[in-house]
Parts: structure tokens; C-alpha cells; sequence
């Protein structure tokens, strides 16, 4: 069965450190996708990236930077430099391609950047 | 501007009063879905849609019903609202290209319920 992992519920770092948030991924299928979204507080979701499960290339997009490692099956987001616009609640996402879309998400991880 | 426009925002009601979350979407999208957002359990699927007159169940539709009779529109629809349906609530939509698109879900801004 898919399930995702998200076992750090609450973080808290002070701006400009660096944060990695953990994903743990469980699937049978050989072709899946997987996503982060941002919530902020005014409680919006907001989709930040999509990665399938053939393409291992790791991403950078600004401050933000994702590992996806199909061996621990895991797929960890890091903000570099982080901000007190970064406070929010993210969420890690699975969808298998058998599936029709559906799409299993983690319960999220709240992410507090103190100034 | 591309949006997915749920309504109401917020509702507070009383239990067993019929109540329909509307969900529209100007995107053309084929895939349409309705989560909840509970404290301690992320968002879970409740139904969700791959076309017109396409519907199929997510992991908890008890006590929910949709219907999808236009590409745009994804109504929820709760016939006899109880206290324990009291919630955050998500309507999603996505382009379907086919068997592996995959394709980032859009999601409205939430409606959040209240059933007394």
C-alpha cells in the first residue's frame, strides 16, 4: 500500500540556518511521482515540485533544494538560508501512475523560521 | 487568471442540514478532487473525478456525494452534515495527459465548516 512518511511533525530554526525536511515513501510501483506543497498561514496550498520516479536528478530552485533517493525511499526538501517567509506547513505527496491520479499526502510538517 | 474557486469560504451549520461545497475551475482541467484537512492527519482524498460523469471514491467518502455533470464544476455535497464532518476542505484539479502525466493538482483557497 502507498503511505507517506513525514516523521518530524514540528520544526523550529532560527532565519538563515539551513532546514531539511524529511520524506519517507512506501510504494510497489516501479512509476510514481512525487510532490511537496507549501501551506502558509493564510492556508492556501501551494505546489512546489513534481518528481517521477525515474529521474533521480536531484533540484535546486533558489533557496530551496530537494534529494530524491529511490534506495531509502526518500524524497527530502532543504531551505538554504531559511526565512520567516518560509513558516508553514509542507506537505509531502505520492501519487502512483496505476492509480488515476489519486495522490496520498504525508501529515505534514509545521515549519517555524524565528527571527 | 488561471484559479480553482470553492464556496463558501466558511460555513458554520447545524447537524443534518444539507449543505453543498461548490468548486469551479476556469482551466479546462479533466481531474477534479475533494480532500479534507484534519489536525494530525494531513489531507485526505474523499472523492474524486477523471472526467464528466467519472466519479470514484478516495479514502474517506462516507457521509459525502459528488456529482460532476460539467467539465468546470465539482460540487461536494453533505446530505445530513454531523459534528464529526467539521473540517477543512480542499477541492483540487489537474490536466490529465495520460497514463503518466501526473500533473500538479491547483488548489483552492479551502472552505472550512463548522457543524454544530
Amino acid at each position: 500500500a502507498q503511505k507517506v512518511t513525514q516523521a518530524q511533525t514540528e520544526i523550529s530554526v532560527v532565519e538563515k540556518e539551513d532546514v531539511t525536511l524529511d520524506c519517507v515513501y512506501e510504494t510497489r510501483d516501479t512509476t510514481y511521482y512525487l510532490f511537496w506543497y507549501k501551506q502558509p498561514p493564510s492556508g492556501e496550498l501551494v505546489f512546489l515540485i513534481r518528481r517521477n520516479s525515474f529521474d533521480e536528478q536531484n533540484e535546486i530552485s533558489g533557496r530551496y533544494s530537494w534529494n530524491f533517493q529511490k534506495s531509502t525511499s526518500s524524497f527530502n526538501f532543504t531551505i538554504t538560508a531559511s526565512q520567516v517567509v518560509d513558516s508553514a506547513v509542507y506537505f509531502c505527496a505520492l501519487s502512483e501512475s496505476n492509480r488515476d491520479d489519486k495522490i496520498i499526502f504525508g501529515k505534514g510538517t509545521r515549519l517555524h523560521i524565528l527571527p | 487568471e488561471a484559479q480553482v474557486t470553492q464556496n463558501p469560504r466558511y460555513l458554520i451549520t447545524v447537524t443534518g442540514k444539507k449543505l453543498t461545497v461548490t468548486c469551479s475551475q476556469n482551466m479546462n482541467h479533466e481531474y477534479m478532487s475533494w480532500y479534507r484537512q484534519d489536525p494530525g492527519l494531513g489531507l485526505r482524498q474523499i472523492y474524486y473525478s477523471m472526467n464528466v460523469e467519472v466519479t470514484d471514491k478516495g479514502d474517506v467518502p462516507e457521509g459525502y456525494k459528488v456529482s460532476r455533470k460539467e467539465k468546470r464544476n465539482f460540487p461536494l455535497i453533505l446530505e445530513s452534515p454531523s459534528p464529526n464532518q467539521t473540517s477543512l476542505y480542499f477541492c483540487a484539479s489537474a490536466h490529465v495527459q495520460g497514463p503518466y502525466s501526473n500533473q500538479p493538482q491547483h488548489f483552492g483557497d479551502g472552505t472550512r465548516l463548522s457543524i454544530l
